[in-house]
């Protein structure tokens, strides 16, 4: 089974700084998909960063990037130029695909992220 | 755009009550999940459905059932409401076959069993 790990409950940061959240997973697939959700107050979760794991280069989505690391198996997520509109909580998520399709998201336990105006 | 509806927003039962949170998605989805949202432990599948009547448990199934007699469809019944299922529950639904595909989110329903 997998298991996905976010070691940070919180953390706070004043805004235009930036701040990366850590993630850690455990696996022993090879083909496999990692996520970062967003859910702000408003609780509707919304995709920030998807990465695929037989792909090197880091995903990027505009002031959102990650650091990839699949042997270390650490999917952190950097938010450059933090806006109060990042205040939220942020989930890392594994997915694996198998033989049929998609299969099921397993969560880490989040990270609530304040941006200090 | 696609849509996840939960059919509650907040849900207030009484122990013991059989409950019933209804999900409905519009894009013709194979795949609907069941997710429990509880301050520190993340979020937890409860069960997933790959198709029309098929379900798998999750991770914490105990307590819960569901039911796909459609596939658009997912429903999560507490045959009888206990404290400990005081919860935000949000439902999901995703392409089995798109490599990768994300999960689509409903707006969660907020259930409080006194």
């Amino acid at each position: 089974a997998q298991t996905v790990t976010q070691s940070q409950p919180e953390m706070s940061v004043q805004e235009a700084e930036t701040v990366t959240l850590s993630c850690t997973y455990d696996t022993s697939e090879n083909n496999y998909y990692l996520f970062w959700y967003k859910q702000p107050p408003s609780r509707q979760m919304i995709l920030v960063i998807r990465q695929e794991a037989y792909k090197q280069q880091n995903a990027t989505e505009n002031r959102f990037s990650v650091n990839f690391q699949k042997a270390a198996k650490s999917f952190s997520l950097k938010i450059s130029d933090s806006q109060l509109g990042d205040t939220a909580m942020y989930f890392c998520a594994f997915m694996k695909h198998g033989p049929f399709g998609n299969e099921k998201l397993t969560f880490g336990t989040g990270t609530r992220l304040t941006i200090i105006p | 755009d696609v849509k996840v509806t939960q059919s509650s927003r907040y849900l207030v039962k009484r122990t013991g009550e059989k409950v019933f949170l209804e999900c409905v998605q519009d894009m013709d989805h194979e795949n609907m999940f069941w997710y429990r949202q509880d301050p520190g432990l993340g979020l937890r599948l409860i069960y997933f459905s790959y198709d029309v009547k098929m379900k798998e448990k999750g991770d914490i199934p105990e307590g819960y059932s569901v039911s796909r007699e459609k596939k658009e469809r997912f429903s999560l019944i507490l045959e009888s409401a206990s404290t400990n299922q005081t919860s935000m529950y949000l439902c999901a639904s995703s392409s089995f076959r798109e490599v990768g595909e994300k999960l689509f989110f409903g707006s969660g329903t907020q259930l409080s069993v006194l």
